[in-house]
């Protein structure tokens, strides 16, 4: 089947330790991206990439990496530097067809800084 | 930069229950998609339409490009409709879609 993966489900981190979140995607998407939602909230925008080995910050990129090496993985990592990184973390595929250009979402990863 | 601004901000029906959520944007857009999140926090693309109406199912939605607005039309809603609907738009070529902060349904037996 084909589709967005995202692991762990849930997490829990130290305070001051870096955690890096996976998502795949065996869609063969060109574009992904990182959001981050929290309660009640709307989606923002973390890092997003259109072709591997280029990504660009979204709007709250401070405290997050990621890399591009490869189409199908774009993992994310949050780092010490991030101050208030508990949330809902989702990872999204899309690309450019005939009738537009749909983005679609893997499960989501809770992260829970202890 | 683009807003993108959703109404109502939340909605309680009652199951068979017919609505219109709206999404105004405040600028031209080539881009306008609606997703629903559901309670556990899976969002699905339910349209893609920068113009124009779709309809699948028991939903369907409008884009009135020229007007800068979009409705999502609801019919016969059920208990599994419940979550947040979102519209998000793009702007300009980057494909970074700008969301507004959803509407909130609650659909009840």
């Amino acid at each position: 089947d084909g589709g967005i993966t995202q692991s762990p489900k849930y997490l829990f981190r130290k305070e001051g330790q870096n955690v890096t979140l996976s998502c795949e995607q065996n869609l063969n998407h060109d574009a992904m991206y990182w959001y981050r939602q929290d309660p009640g909230q709307g989606l923002r925008l973390i890092y997003y990439s259109q072709i591997v080995n280029d990504f660009q910050k979204g709007d709250i990129a401070e405290g997050y990496s990621v890399s591009r090496e490869k189409k199908e993985s774009f993992p994310l990592t949050v780092t010490s530097a991030q101050k208030n990184p508990t949330a809902f973390y989702l990872c999204a595929s899309s690309t450019k067809y005939r009738g537009g250009d749909t983005q679609y979402f893997g499960p989501g990863t809770r992260l829970t800084v202890l | 930069g683009i807003q993108v601004e959703q109404s109502p901000p939340d909605l309680i029906l009652q199951e068979g229950a017919n609505s219109t959520l709206r999404c105004n944007f405040s600028d031209s857009v080539n881009n306008l998609q609606w997703f629903h999140q559901n309670p556990w926090g899976q969002l699905i693309n339910l349209f893609y339409i920068p113009s124009g109406t779709k309809q699948n199912g028991r939903l369907s939605a409008t884009t009135v490009a020229t007007e800068r607005y979009s409705l999502l039309y609801i019919s016969s809603s059920q208990t599994t409709d419940s979550g947040v609907y979102f519209c998000a738009v793009y702007a300009g070529n980057n494909r970074k879609l700008i969301w507004g902060l959803g509407t909130s349904l609650a659909v009840n037996p």
